[in-house]
C-alpha cells in the first residue's frame, strides 16, 4: 500500500522568505502526486500535480515541486512567502483506481 | 461554473438519526468519492463509484452507506450516526481514474457533529 509522510506538521516563516514543505512517499510503481492546499474553512484546491513528466512541477501561485525517485520526496517550494499562503497544505499520493492516500497535512503559518 | 456541490454544510444531529448530505457534480465526471477529514489524519477514503451503479469500500467504510443512481449525483448516508462520525466531509470527482484524467475536484465540505 502507499503512504505519505509530511515530516512537518507546522511551518512559521516570515512574509517574503523561502517556503519548503516536506514531503516523502512508498509507492510500488510510478506514483502520481499532488499538493492541494485547505484555506481556513474552505474546501481543498489543486495546487500541483506530477505525472511522471517533468520533475519539476509548477503550480499556481508561484509554488513549484521536485519530484526525486531516489529520495522518495515530493517537497513542495515557494521563493517567497507571501501572507494569503497561510493554510493547510497536504501531499497526496494516488493509487491505482484513483484512490487519494493524503498526508497528515502541513500548517503554514506566515508572519509579517 | 464546473464545480461540486454539497448539502447541507453544516449539520448538527442527535445519535442513531438518519441523514443524508448530498453530492452533485456538473462536470460530467465519471468516478466520484467521499472522504472524511480528521485533526492529524489528513482525509481518509469513505466509499468510490468508478460510474452509475458502480460503488466499492474505501479505507473507512463503516456506518456509511451510498448509492449512485444518476451520474452527476453521489449521496452519503448516515443509517445511524454515531458521535466518532462527527468530521468534516468532502466529496470530490475526477473525469477517469488516470492519466490527466485522474486530477479529483473537491466540494466545499460539510462539517457534521453528531451528539
Amino acid at each position: 500500500a502507499q503512504s505519505v509522510t509530511q515530516l512537518d506538521s507546522h511551518v512559521s516563516v516570515s512574509e517574503g522568505t523561502p517556503v519548503l514543505l516536506r514531503c516523502n512517499y512508498s509507492s510500488s510503481y510510478s506514483p502520481s502526486l499532488f499538493w492541494y492546499v485547505q484555506h481556513p474553512n474552505k474546501g481543498l484546491q489543486l495546487l500541483l500535480k506530477y505525472t511522471s513528466a517533468a520533475t519539476l512541477v509548477k503550480g499556481i501561485n508561484g509554488f513549484e515541486a521536485e519530484f526525486k525517485k531516489s529520495e522518495t520526496s515530493f517537497h513542495l517550494t515557494k521563493p517567497s512567502a507571501h501572507m494569503s499562503d497561510a493554510a493547510e497544505y497536504f501531499c497526496v499520493v494516488s493509487e491505482y483506481g484513483n484512490k487519494l492516500v493524503f498526508g497528515a497535512g502541513t500548517i503554514l503559518r506566515v508572519k509579517s | 461554473e464546473a464545480q461540486v456541490t454539497q448539502n447541507p454544510r453544516y449539520l448538527i444531529t442527535v445519535t442513531g438519526k438518519k441523514l443524508t448530505v448530498t453530492c452533485s457534480q456538473n462536470m460530467n465526471h465519471e468516478y466520484m468519492s467521499w472522504y472524511r477529514q480528521d485533526p492529524g489524519l489528513g482525509l481518509r477514503q469513505i466509499y468510490y463509484s468508478m460510474n452509475v451503479e458502480v460503488t466499492d469500500k474505501g479505507d473507512v467504510p463503516e456506518g456509511y452507506k451510498v448509492s449512485r443512481k444518476e451520474k452527476r449525483n453521489f449521496p452519503l448516508i448516515l443509517e445511524s450516526p454515531s458521535p466518532n462520525q462527527t468530521s468534516l466531509y468532502f466529496c470530490a470527482s475526477s473525469w477517469g481514474t488516470s492519466g490527466e484524467q485522474e486530477t479529483q475536484y473537491f466540494g466545499p465540505g460539510t462539517r457534521l457533529l453528531v451528539l
